[in-house]
């Protein structure tokens, strides 16, 4: 199994360009998750679903959006980039809610986006 | 809101040698996560702790719970080059409708030969 892949593994961008960042996994896992994590900062939510056409805000949404059209893919798009957004991105998934017991967070190998 | 510090946020030990990582959240929470991160990698995940007292050890590290003081304890006996990675510890809490993790800031570990 590969896991969750996640594609590019490293972007720039230009401010107000836009791009999707793509997140797919072969677990069969209902929960997907988008975290970025800031130098020297702790992993922040963006968004996260709990099953194919369900979504939801995170901590961090402004500036992204989701969709989940199918259980295996949970695509990321930023619109309208800015400097702030410059950080490096993490999927996860999850077989069932992080509420239940031992459902540790499988993660993605990150995609580094910066932002000039 | 739930904050999560944790501290040292450096750390750099000899070989060898034993210390402990603590991390300390403001919230009441039913579980607790240690994530081991490699630099320039992913997370991968170390311990999930559930009750009050709880102890799991791998390897030379060792994580505990005290749901009472809020505290979880990450410690690593007699340190080798290979623990050198970050460290994240994450909570758990419902809210909104939702089960979320809050993650500290990691503590970053060198080990010297």
């Amino acid at each position: 199994n590969a896991g969750v892949t996640q594609t590019p593994k490293f972007r720039i961008l230009k401010i107000g360009q836009s791009m999707t960042l793509q997140c797919t996994q072969d677990m069969n896992h209902n929960y997907m998750y988008w975290y970025r994590q800031d130098p020297g900062m702790g992993l922040k939510l963006i968004y996260y679903s709990v099953g194919a056409g369900i979504t939801d805000k995170g901590e961090v949404p402004n500036g992204y959006n989701v969709s989940r059209s199918t259980t295996e893919d949970f695509p990321l798009r930023l619109e309208l980039a800015a400097p702030s957004q410059t950080s490096v991105y993490f999927c996860a998934s999850s077989y069932f809610s992080l509420s239940s017991y031992n459902s540790p967070l499988h993660f993605g190998n990150g995609t580094r986006l910066t932002v000039t | 809101e739930l904050k999560v510090e944790q501290n040292p946020l450096f750390l750099s030990m000899q070989e060898g040698k034993n210390y402990t990582i603590y991390c300390n959240y403001s919230t009441t929470s039913d579980r607790l996560y240690w994530y081991r991160q490699d630099p320039g990698k992913s997370l991968e995940s170390l311990f999930v702790l559930l009750s009050n007292g709880a102890v799991k050890q791998e390897g030379r590290l060792m994580a505990s719970l005290d749901t009472k003081a809020r505290l979880s304890t990450l410690h690593i006996t007699a340190a080798v080059h290979d623990l050198s990675a970050t460290y994240f510890c994450a909570v758990g809490l419902s809210g909104a409708g939702s089960y979320q993790l809050t993650f500290g800031k990691g503590t970053k570990l060198s080990v010297i030969p």
